[in-house]
């Protein structure tokens, strides 16, 4: 597809079970980003990649959280030992500049993760 | 942590009407863009002004930028019930940092 594709749309998971989202991004597009929205809030930060580079990590909220993009296209975000505040939709983006997302970023449609 | 601070939290108006939404941020920014998000989807991109923009217009939609106020409102012309959605307006800093995006304005447009 043209898209930003994420999987799997919804997640449930019990408490304590690591989890792993996919993002793939346009095609050709350098930039790619993790962001975390909360119910009835607006999307965090939390990671940022040029191609396979993470230049930005600073959003991670804790060590359980792990981002990779090996070979600069598909990226995946690791939660291990989940808590039920980790339950958010978690939003991937991409762009094409090189620079850090001050241009128009395309999104997913979003992995919703519900800790039990 | 959340830059922008859009008001209202949430709008209700008749379909035919305007809507205005505004937002506040605190530093200075290289530009700012509004998001729009249907309920239970990603995220969209609507419109970008830059810092150096007081006004630009995409179809229905009017922003406008106020550096020295900071602050931004999007104006959606003759609403319609489609337009019922969330949004977001997003600054990038200085020195291009990632987008932050403000709470959000929950708009219900209605027929």
């Amino acid at each position: 597809g043209a898209g930003v594709s994420q999987s799997p749309r919804y997640k449930v998971a019990k408490r304590g079970q690591d989890v792993a989202l996919r993002c793939d991004p346009i095609s050709g597009h350098v930039s790619l980003f993790w962001y975390q929205q909360a119910l009835g809030q607006g999307p965090e930060f939390l990671t940022y990649f040029q191609n396979e580079a993470q230049l930005d990590k600073s959003g991670l909220p804790s060590d359980r959280f792990f981002a990779e993009r090996p070979e600069g296209s598909v990226s995946t975000l690791k939660i291990q030992r989940t808590q039920q505040e980790d339950s958010a939709v978690y939003l991937c983006a991409s762009s094409f500049p090189r620079d850090s997302g001050t241009g128009e970023l395309f999104f997913g449609e979003g992995s919703r993760l519900t800790v039990l | 942590s959340q830059q922008g601070e859009e008001d209202p939290q949430a709008l209700s108006i008749q379909e035919g009407e305007n809507a205005t939404m505004n937002c506040s941020y605190k530093t200075s920014i290289n530009n700012l863009q509004w998001y729009r998000q249907n309920s239970g989807r990603g995220l969209v991109h609507l419109i970008l002004i830059r810092s150096n923009e007081r006004e630009k217009h995409s179809g229905r939609l009017r922003v406008t930028l106020d550096t020295s106020k900071k602050s931004s409102s999007l104006l959606i012309t003759a609403s319609r019930a489609a337009d019922t959605a969330s949004y977001f307006c997003a600054t990038v800093h200085s020195g291009n940092t990632p987008l932050v995006f403000g709470k959000g304005t929950r708009l219900s447009v209605i027929a």
